[in-house]
């Protein structure tokens, strides 16, 4: 079975940090872009960051940019986002998600989330 | 950057055929997705490539995408439809999604 396991989410403070974490099984993970998607509290998909095959080529939306990091290991099958600076804004449903395309999308298999909340 | 522009909400009677709506520059020059999310559910991906259905995605889903509007349409709605839909393409370098529309059958 196709799989995608999200973990490492929880309450953090606002300027602290995490390490959300996306265990992959049943698919050759190292062909594949991989992504995160998140969706804050009754709103909307937003896009996030994606990483290519080899860790080579990262972009991220321009929220992100400066304070979270995609990377990935191909040797465990994992996709990581470390988040830093966190803010209120920030507090959502992190999902991690298979690109069948290439950057592109679609999103063909999605994992089940990890809720980030950002508060005092 | 890229945007997306997805109306809020349509209602459809069971058994009619429903049409969302996705808007963007030039969009039709790209491939569309949509993707199906039910409360408290993650998404799934229902349309690829503007036209294409994942295996197991029912025959009365279906896309288009032409000039700059991608449209899922969904016909013989059922009550199982109602749920939030999302389109979703790409700009150079980043993906974007449509704001989401929600599928109310009545």
């Amino acid at each position: 079975e196709v799989l995608l396991v999200e973990s490492g989410g929880g309450l953090v403070q606002p300027g602290g940090s995490l390490r959300l974490s996306c265990a992959a099984s049943g698919f050759t993970f190292r062909t594949y872009w991989m992504n995160w998607v998140r969706q804050a509290p009754g709103k909307g998909l937003e896009w996030v960051a994606n990483i290519n095959q080899e860790g080579s080529e990262k972009y991220y939306v321009d929220s992100a940019k400066g304070r979270f990091t995609i990377s990935r290991d191909n040797a465990k099958n994992s996709l990581y986002l470390q988040v830093n600076g966190l803010r209120a804004e920030d507090t959502a449903v992190y999902y991690c998600a298979r690109d069948a395309g290439a950057a592109s999308g679609p999103f063909d298999i999605w994992g089940q989330g990890t809720v980030v909340t950002v508060s005092s | 950057s890229h945007e997306l522009t997805q109306p809020p909400s349509v209602s459809v009677s069971p058994g009619q055929t429903a049409s969302i709506t996705c808007s963007g520059d030039k969009l039709g020059s790209q491939f569309a997705s949509w993707y199906q999310q039910k409360p408290g559910q993650s998404p799934v991906l229902v349309i690829y490539q503007d036209v294409k259905r994942p295996s197991g995605i029912p025959e009365r889903f279906s896309g288009s995408n032409s000039g700059n509007t991608a449209t899922l349409t969904v016909s013989g709605t059922q009550a199982m439809d109602e749920a939030d839909y999302y389109c979703q393409a790409w700009d150079r370098t980043t993906v974007v999604f449509g704001g989401g529309t929600k599928l109310t059958v009545l």
